[in-house]
């Protein structure tokens, strides 16, 4: 079956530290990898996506992503974080041979310290 | 433009009792899933639709729950005799076509007492 693993529950960080939020996949031919981040009370914003091209992804707020197909990994990355990234970040992966939907990982928690 | 809407944002029901949560895809989006939210399961896929194909199920947890898609527009996720369980917040997405990129409502949140 389709699975989606984030690593780590909760993830703390000093404020201007860089960061590393890890997320893993099952195996499959193709695959459409996203990021998601809900802030308190918010709904879900995408941060950046995966489709073809380039491993290396950038995407709002200064975060970024790699794809590593041989690893099934698409790990997120930040070199400097702010109070403000302070919330949970969401892995989320469409297998295409089963369609668009969206398969989520379990979140990560972001606390941003000062 | 306006995004996807859902209403109602809050709902509090008894258990037994049959929910309706209705979603407002964006203007012109073919492709339409709910999901669910909770501190149990995560976030989970319960259904899709595409077009005038038949929706894809595959994700409804057992058969008090169902949904419609009228016109290929609004959306209407009905919970029967609901359980505490059923407590969650339920997310609506729609997206250009089957493979676009998807946009998320603010969430029906559900709770049964």
């Amino acid at each position: 079956a389709q699975s989606v693993t984030q690593l780590d529950s909760q993830v703390p960080v000093f404020e201007e530290a860089p960061v590393e939020l890890r997320c893993n996949y099952s195996s499959s031919v193709s695959v459409y990898l996203f990021w998601y981040v809900q802030y308190p009370n918010q709904g879900l914003q995408l941060l950046l996506k995966y489709l073809s091209g380039s491993t290396l992804v950038k995407g709002i707020n200064g975060f970024e992503a790699e794809f590593n197909k041989s690893q099934t990994s698409f790990h997120l990355r930040k070199p400097s974080v702010h109070i403000s990234d302070t919330a949970e970040y969401f892995c989320a992966v469409s297998f295409m041979e089963y369609g668009n939907k969206l398969v989520f990982g379990a979140g990560t928690i972001l606390r941003v310290k000062s | 433009g306006a995004g996807v809407s859902q209403s109602p944002s809050n709902k509090v029901t008894e258990k037994g009792k049959d929910v309706e949560l209705r979603c407002d895809p964006i203007s012109g989006h073919t492709a339409l899933y709910w999901y669910r939210q909770s501190l149990g399961q995560g976030l989970e896929f319960l259904i899709y639709f595409q077009g005038n194909s038949a929706p894809d199920k595959s994700g409804l947890p057992s058969d008090r729950f169902s949904a419609e898609r009228t016109g290929g527009s609004v959306s209407t996720l009905t919970i029967q005799r609901t359980q505490q369980e059923d407590s969650a917040v339920y997310l609506c997405a729609s997206s250009v076509d089957s493979w676009g990129e998807q946009f998320f409502g603010p969430g029906t949140r559900l709770t049964v007492l």
